[in-house]
């Protein structure tokens, strides 16, 4: 199966920092996903980007589908961003949106105050 | 906005105890995921479905198995389980091609 890289598996980042996290796919993948999980266990979906570019308040995602990377930027960091942020994906050939996505093992991020 | 309700949020049951997990989803979605997370191995996919009383083997079906009835509802079943079942296990749903949706999770505790 496809391998799925993120780094950095851990960021300790002061409210109001930047940060970029990245996630690197060994194959070609469709439907790539970037997942917040808070420290409850919730996992949200950030965005469904293919690829291009797409932004949600501080938040923003761009997947290069080419060179099979996708990055997920968070500005102005609050302490709620705190959590474990996951990219996953199908494989190209896979055929079709119902198999199951391959995640990475996410990067741990907390925002000290 | 999207809802995928799972039964409980813990569960504690005995060795050998058949389990049944369920969730239900409110989006009409053909396609519905059971998946475990566990510390250092991430998020791995237990079974899928992409519609009613179809069901697909993921990375990891051994020692489970899955109904859907119907639609909306997809359950994983532990026929006899076992303390390496200790888990957080995590249904979600989605359309093709479009975003996935997860559950709260029901974190389950085997002795």
């Amino acid at each position: 199966g496809i391998q799925v890289e993120q780094s950095p598996p851990d960021l300790i980042l002061q409210e109001g920092a930047n940060s970029t996290l990245r996630c690197n796919f060994s194959d070609s993948v469709n439907n790539l996903q970037w997942f917040h999980q808070n420290p409850w266990g919730q996992l949200i979906n950030l965005f469904y980007i293919p690829s291009g570019t797409k932004q949600n308040g501080r938040l923003s995602a761009t997947t290069v589908a080419t060179e099979r990377y996708s990055l997920l930027y968070i500005s102005s960091s609050q302490t709620t961003d705190s959590g474990v942020y996951f990219c996953a994906g199908h494989v190209m050939y896979s055929g079709g949106g119902a198999d199951g996505l391959t995640f990475g093992k996410g990067t741990h991020l907390i925002i000290q105050p | 906005d999207v809802k995928v309700t799972q039964s409980s949020r813990y569960l504690v049951k005995r060795t050998g105890e058949k389990v049944f997990l369920e969730c239900v989803q409110d989006m009409d979605h053909e396609n519905m995921f059971w998946y475990r997370q566990d510390p250092g191995l991430g998020l791995r996919l237990i079974y899928f479905s992409y519609d009613v009383k179809m069901k697909e083997k993921g990375d990891i079906p051994e020692g489970y198995s899955v109904s859907r009835e119907k639609k909306e509802r997809f359950s994983l079943i532990l026929e006899s389980a076992s303390t390496n079942q200790t888990s957080m296990y995590l249904c979600a749903s989605s359309l093709d091609n479009s975003p996935l949706h997860f559950g709260n999770g029901t974190r389950l505790t085997v002795t």
